[in-house]
């Protein structure tokens, strides 16, 4: 199966912070990459598709990059709302496999 | 209004069984591959199985390969997963999640998820 790594594990920053986190895969899934968002108690809820394809209704200052192996979620203006754990999850080859997973915390 | 409504969780003791439904609606089932995702207290999600539009091919992780089934009722508009043989490490939240259309992996829509414990 194919691994993915995220970076940092836990994010604290406040509103307005540009944050970035980062997944790496342990081999090449082209831009086959998506990133969720996850509230406690709720389910998970894509942001990212294809690497860097916008869900529709996600907010424009969410953004992904990368191709291969390593890829980056932004926030470009962190918003009361966007403090969540986020989760990167590759589905290039079955079985998917997300990343481990990263808390953006009040600083 | 995509709704995607699991149930069927519970407590069951280990080596027992478990059958999860997820129904579906606001959109056409027949035309959407979907999966089973869980997800343990505390960790992140897990990718549990897959089935088609069509109902082939099928996939499993290979920690439930052997002993969940999934399977779909277009006339039910419906999603099943069959568990036996459970064990403890199966504890957790239960999401049936839609897959984007044409893009078989990416989940657009999730349900609310059903818990099952697997405990004596």
């Amino acid at each position: 199966d194919i691994q993915m790594t995220q970076s940092p594990s836990t994010l604290s920053a406040s509103v307005g912070d540009r944050v970035t986190i980062t997944c790496r895969a342990s081999q090449s899934i082209r831009s086959w990459l998506a990133w969720y968002q996850q509230k406690p108690g709720k389910a998970p809820k894509l942001l990212i598709y294809e690497a860097s394809s916008l869900e529709s209704g996600v907010p424009s200052r969410f953004s992904g990059s990368g191709s291969g192996t390593e890829f980056t979620l932004t926030i470009s203006s962190l918003q009361p709302d966007d403090f969540a754990t986020y989760y990167c999850q590759q589905y290039n080859s079955y079985s998917w496999t997300f990343g481990q997973g990263t808390k953006v915390e009040i600083k | 209004e995509v709704q995607l409504v699991e149930s069927g969780g519970g407590l069951v003791q280990p080596g027992g069984s478990l059958r999860l439904s997820c129904a579906a609606s606001g959109f056409t089932f027949s035309s959407y591959e979907m999966n089973w995702v869980r997800q343990a207290p505390g960790r992140g999600p897990e990718w549990v199985s897959f089935i088609s539009s069509s109902g082939s091919p099928i996939y499993y992780a290979d920690s439930v390969k052997g002993r969940f089934t999934i399977s779909r009722d277009g006339a039910n508009n419906s999603l099943y997963l069959q568990m036996s043989s459970l064990r403890a490490e199966d504890t957790a939240v239960y999401y049936c999640a839609r897959d984007k259309l044409g893009l078989r992996g990416a989940n657009d829509y999730w349900g609310q998820g059903t818990l099952v414990t697997v405990s004596s």
